[in-house]
């Protein structure tokens, strides 16, 4: 089976345009999250989604971030308005909650080189 | 509060010596501690992890020890190799939930040849 994929692998854009970078979980995990790791540094939270609970947006540094995920399946990371400080590799992971094994898979990344 | 704290942020030990990592939580409704490993350049994978409702686990040269009532658990690395050399992730959640998982900020291991 497949695991965690993400789109773009490499992305690099100009300051102040919008990206949009995709995630396919494992098919039936219901927990998705985003993270956000700049170079050397740890895994920064930006979202969690859970099955059909509000999402929790706690993680997300600014109003220029959004995600959406549609039911339990496809997620999207939209940075608007990119800024340098953006850059850097964007982790989504998956879990299957309420199991007797919460492993998180994470995907490969998706680099994020802002100019 | 919910993090978990990691410490050292860095350790560097000789080959074949032990390396501990540690984390301290203060979440006592946590019972669920996993580790992750993150080589450079890849993602992070799980190596063990441990429920609360035992004290350690042992996977080979590997093993986590967790103390409830001091909310503390740590990582042991026995006989460490080159391979071992990456940063390593202590979390917690609670499995019965729906709370996020949270990490530590993560232990860079040289292991010095």
């Amino acid at each position: 089976g497949a695991g965690v994929s993400q789109s773009p692998s490499n992305k690099v854009t100009e300051k102040g345009k919008d990206v949009e970078l995709r995630c396919d979980p494992i098919s039936g995990h219901t927990a998705l999250y985003w993270y956000r790791q700049r170079l050397g540094q740890g895994l920064e939270f930006l979202i969690y989604f859970q099955g059909n609970s509000a999402p929790d947006k706690s993680g997300l540094p600014s109003d220029r971030f959004s995600a959406e995920r549609t039911g339990e399946s496809v997620s999207t990371l939209t940075i608007q308005r990119t800024q340098q400080e953006d850059s850097a590799v964007y982790l989504c992971a998956s879990s299957f909650r309420g199991g007797p094994n919460s492993e998180q898979f994470f995907g490969p990344g998706t680099r994020l080189t802002v100019l | 509060g919910e993090n978990v704290e990691q410490h050292p942020s860095t350790l560097s030990v000789q080959e074949g010596d032990s390396a501990v990592i540690k984390c301290t939580y203060s979440d006592s409704a946590s019972n669920y501690f996993p580790w992750y490993k993150q080589e450079l350049g890849k993602r992070p994978q799980l190596i063990i992890d441990i429920r609360s409702n035992v004290g350690e686990k042992k996977d080979q040269r590997i093993a986590v020890t967790l103390n409830k009532t001091a909310k503390h658990f740590s990582l042991h690395i026995t006989e460490t190799q080159p391979e071992d050399s990456a940063v390593y992730f202590c979390a917690r959640s609670h499995m019965n939930r729906d709370d996020k998982i949270i990490f530590g900020k993560g232990t860079r291991l040289h292991i010095l040849p």
